[in-house]
Formats: structure tokens, sequence, C-alpha cells
């Protein structure tokens, strides 16, 4: 079945600097979508991405879509403690529509 | 407009009882997902319903689990004879439409279960 990787695991970084999560299919994907989960909470949608090649941008976060969508990135600039938690992106299979999570990218910020 | 609704939020039980998760989903949604998360882990999808039909079951263990999303009422995920490695955290999750048709998820709080 469709699996969907995330690097890396985990990162950790000094508050101010940016982050990059990266999310790689091994199969074309119809949308991709990322979620955030806080420390013991439930994820959140963020956004999701359908075009090849896409980009979008909500503040500090910046989400792309590769050309063959079969990848994708979350960037983070300037990191603040509010964004400490775990990124996961999550793709839908072609034929029987479950949501796939990737593993996860676990964001730790040194003050 | 309330969002998706677990129940209970914490739940322990002994080895050999039986544990029932309750969710609500979102006014609206038809659509509704349970994922384990073992801590520290990812979300491992488990089911897929639509209301009165199951979609997709491929990642519900063969056997002591079931789920149901009846006409009328939540979403139940019913776990029989629970052991130790069954403790975990169990999101539900409802959407308005299908994944592939841009249905974002909403996640309820979770159901923290563990298995003395």
């Amino acid at each position: 079945g469709q699996q969907v990787m995330q690097i890396p695991q985990y990162q950790h970084v000094q508050e101010g600097e940016d982050f990059t999560t990266y999310c790689n299919s091994s199969t074309t994907l119809s949308n991709i979508q990322w979620y955030k989960q806080r420390p013991g909470g439930h994820p959140v949608f963020l956004i999701q991405l359908v075009k090849s090649g896409e980009v979008k941008k909500q503040k500090r976060l910046t989400f792309q879509f590769g050309e063959a969508k079969k990848n994708s990135s979350l960037h983070i600039t300037a990191t603040q403690t509010t964004d400490v938690g775990t990124y996961f992106c999550a793709a839908p299979n072609f034929g029987n529509e479950k949501l796939t999570f990737g593993t996860g990218t676990r964001l730790t910020i040194i003050p | 407009n309330a969002g998706v609704m677990q129940n209970p939020r914490h739940l322990v039980r002994r080895r050999g009882q039986e544990a029932r998760l309750r969710c609500s989903p979102m006014k609206g949604h038809s659509h509704v997902y349970w994922y384990r998360q073992l801590p520290e882990e990812g979300l491992k999808f488990m089911v897929y319903l639509q209301k009165e039909n199951i979609i997709d079951e491929s990642g519900m263990p063969k056997e002591r689990f079931s789920a149901e999303f009846p006409k009328e009422g939540p979403s139940i995920l019913r776990i029989q004879q629970v052991v130790r490695g069954d403790s975990a955290a169990y999101f539900c999750a409802s959407s308005v439409d299908r994944p592939a048709n841009t249905g974002e998820l909403f996640f309820g709080e979770g159901s923290r279960l563990t298995v003395l």
C-alpha cells in the first residue's frame, strides 16, 4: 500500500532559526494535507495542496507541492516557541480513500 | 458549532475487559475515521466509515476490534478482551467530503485508553 515518509523524525532548533520538514511518497498523490499536533493535543489541519508545483503561505509557514506530486515540504521561518509540536503530512490513497499520515516530524524549540 | 466530540477522554480497563469509545462527528459531516496513536508515534489508520457503512477497515486488527456508525447516534469503536498493547490514544476525525475530494479532517481530542 501507499507509504508516506517524512524526514527528519526529530528537529531541535534555536528560537529564531528556520525549520523544514519533507514528505515523500512512492506514488503520485491527488492532494496532500498538513497537520500540526501540539504535545498532548490532537491533530489540527493546517493546509491542503492540490496542484502540481503549488506553493502556499500562511504567515511564517510556506508549503510546497512537488511538480511530480510525489513530495511536499513545510518550511517555517524564524521559529517561535508556539511552533512546538509534531507536523504531519497526509495524503489520500487512490481507490480506497483513506487518509494516510506520514511518520511526522517533531519540532522542539530551544529558547 | 461543536467540533468532533469524543468520550470518554480517559478510560482505564483491566486485561480482558471491553472498551467502548464514542465519537460524534461535526454537524453535517458524514465521513468518520478512527486513528490509533501510540506514545511518541504517528497516527495509524484504523477504519473509515460513512453512515451505516464501513468503507475501509484495512487498518483494523482482525480480531477483537470492531467499529460502527449507525444511522442515529455516534460512531463506536469497540475493543473486546483488551490487552496491554491496546493502550494508546484513539482519535476520531470527521469530514464533510472524501479525502480525495479535498476533505480536510477535523479531529476530536482523543480517547486515551490505559490497560492495566
